[in-house]
């Protein structure tokens, strides 16, 4: 079935570096993409989204890389702070549209940046 | 606040009880979703509801139903509880006219079987 994963479980940066998390999915069916973020105790949060005829979408600090091919997703974060010490999550909606859109999670993971 | 509320925030019962969370969707959406998320396992999708009607199912347990009532807002029951069921349990709602952004979540409910 169809599934997302994180290749990294955890994810260790100094302040001021730049972190990349990578995420991959297995349904080529797949046309929109999430980054979300989690902070301890909170629910997650929308960071950054792509669309499937993208590769590239650029936020403030934040870059999502999409690549089709290797059905591969990337975040980066330019000049990680404190402040992004969370738990990261893709997600992809590759189940319908509509009133059945649903979106499938991968396992997510842990940046922690050091001062 | 993402606008999506839940209650309560922090529940602990004993095993065999039951218990009830409350989730109030964002203004003008229309689906709520339900999750769990337990330390080794992610966010697990349980259900979810769209206008009142079941519409997907994941991995929910018998001993786990819902519903979505006519002013949209959403209860997830758990009943004859185990240990195994503590966890977070995360609300999220979303509206099909506007698929940017995906879900929004709730802040969650925290159970604890003890």
């Amino acid at each position: 079935g169809e599934s997302v994963g994180l290749h990294l479980p955890t994810l260790s940066v100094q302040e001021g570096d730049n972190s990349i998390i990578n995420c991959a999915y297995s349904n080529s069916a797949s046309d929109y993409f999430i980054w979300y973020k989690q902070e301890s105790g909170k629910g997650p949060q929308f960071i950054i989204d792509i669309r499937s005829n993208m590769d590239k979408r650029q936020g403030q600090r934040v870059t999502v890389l999409l690549n089709k091919t290797v059905k591969h997703l990337s975040l980066q974060i330019a000049a990680t702070q404190p402040g992004d010490s969370a738990v990261y999550f893709c997600a992809e909606n590759g189940e319908g549209g509509g009133s059945n859109y649903k979106l499938t999670f991968g396992k997510g993971t842990l940046l922690t940046v050091n001062p | 606040d993402s606008g999506v509320t839940q209650t309560p925030k922090h529940l602990i019962t004993a095993t065999g009880q039951r218990v009830t969370l409350r989730c109030s969707p964002r203004s003008g959406d229309l689906s709520v979703y339900w999750y769990q998320q337990s330390l080794d396992q992610g966010l697990q999708f349980l259900i979810q509801y769209y206008n009142g009607e079941e519409r997907a199912k994941g991995n929910i347990l018998e001993r786990f139903s819902a519903q979505q009532f006519p002013d949209l807002h959403s209860e997830l029951n758990l009943s004859s509880l185990e240990l195994g069921d503590s966890a977070l349990y995360f609300c999220a709602s979303a509206n099909f006219g506007r698929l940017k952004g995906g879900y929004t979540f709730g802040s969650g409910t925290r159970l604890t079987v003890v």
